[in-house]
């Protein structure tokens, strides 16, 4: 079974730029997780997905950053502009309605802001 | 959910235990521990789980102290695959969905050759 499956894994900008991160999720998962990973921290969370609606978009920068996961499945991320603090892992992760609450993340997309 | 404190690193040598501490002493009654990992430059891995029990899975064994303010992740038979950042966390399972995970700084856990 594939796993999450996120792209670029890597993409290198200039500042004021726009950019954008795609994720496909495990088949199955209606949960869609976008966390954000500095370097040497913990990831945090940005936003998650149950299906299509955004049940916790607290701690996304809504003025630069914006998703959306069209028919419940696939979800883009996208900053605009772009700015040097926004470099960072974005890592996407998906899961569904079990008993042991587990999350399955993918490899991540490195963004790297000049 | 709680906080949780791990030490920032350890080592451990190739072949034998390595524990992993982690204290939770605001932990609740109906809050899990987690364990996840994470190698470089992958995502975070699933490792363990478990409420109030000692659990053992193929990968590792958790160990969680009678008054949950504490447990331990062992690694049984460490290899070098296992170098990786460790974090525990702790977070309430609702209704059998998963709303999360907040991670801190976990772990890292460099296993000597």
């Amino acid at each position: 079974e594939a796993g999450v499956v996120q792209s670029p894994r890597y993409k290198i900008i200039e500042k004021k730029q726009p950019v954008a991160f795609w994720c496909n999720p495990i088949s199955g998962h209606n949960t869609l997780y976008w966390y954000l990973q500095n370097l040497g921290q913990g990831p945090e969370l940005l936003i998650r997905y149950e299906n299509e609606e955004a049940v916790d978009d607290s701690q996304l920068p809504k003025d630069r950053f914006s998703a959306e996961r069209l028919k419940g499945v696939d979800s883009t991320l996208k900053i605009q502009p772009a700015e040097l603090g926004d470099s960072a892992v974005y890592l996407c992760a998906s899961s569904f309605a079990s008993n042991t609450g587990e999350l399955f993340f993918g490899e991540g997309s490195r963004l790297t802001v000049l | 959910d709680a906080k949780t404190t791990q030490p920032p690193s350890m080592d451990c040598a190739e072949g034998r235990a390595a524990n992993l501490p982690c204290n939770h002493s605001t932990i609740s009654g109906n809050e899990y521990v987690y364990w996840y990992r994470q190698i470089h430059s992958q995502g975070p891995q699933y490792i363990i789980h478990g409420l109030k029990n000692n659990e053992t899975n193929e990968m590792a064994s958790l160990i969680i102290t009678e008054d949950r303010k504490s447990s331990t992740l062992i690694l049984p038979h460490a290899t070098l695959r296992d170098t990786a950042v460790y974090y525990c966390i702790v977070r309430v399972l609702r209704g059998g969905g998963a709303d999360g995970l907040t991670f801190g700084k976990g772990t890292h856990l460099i296993i000597q050759p």
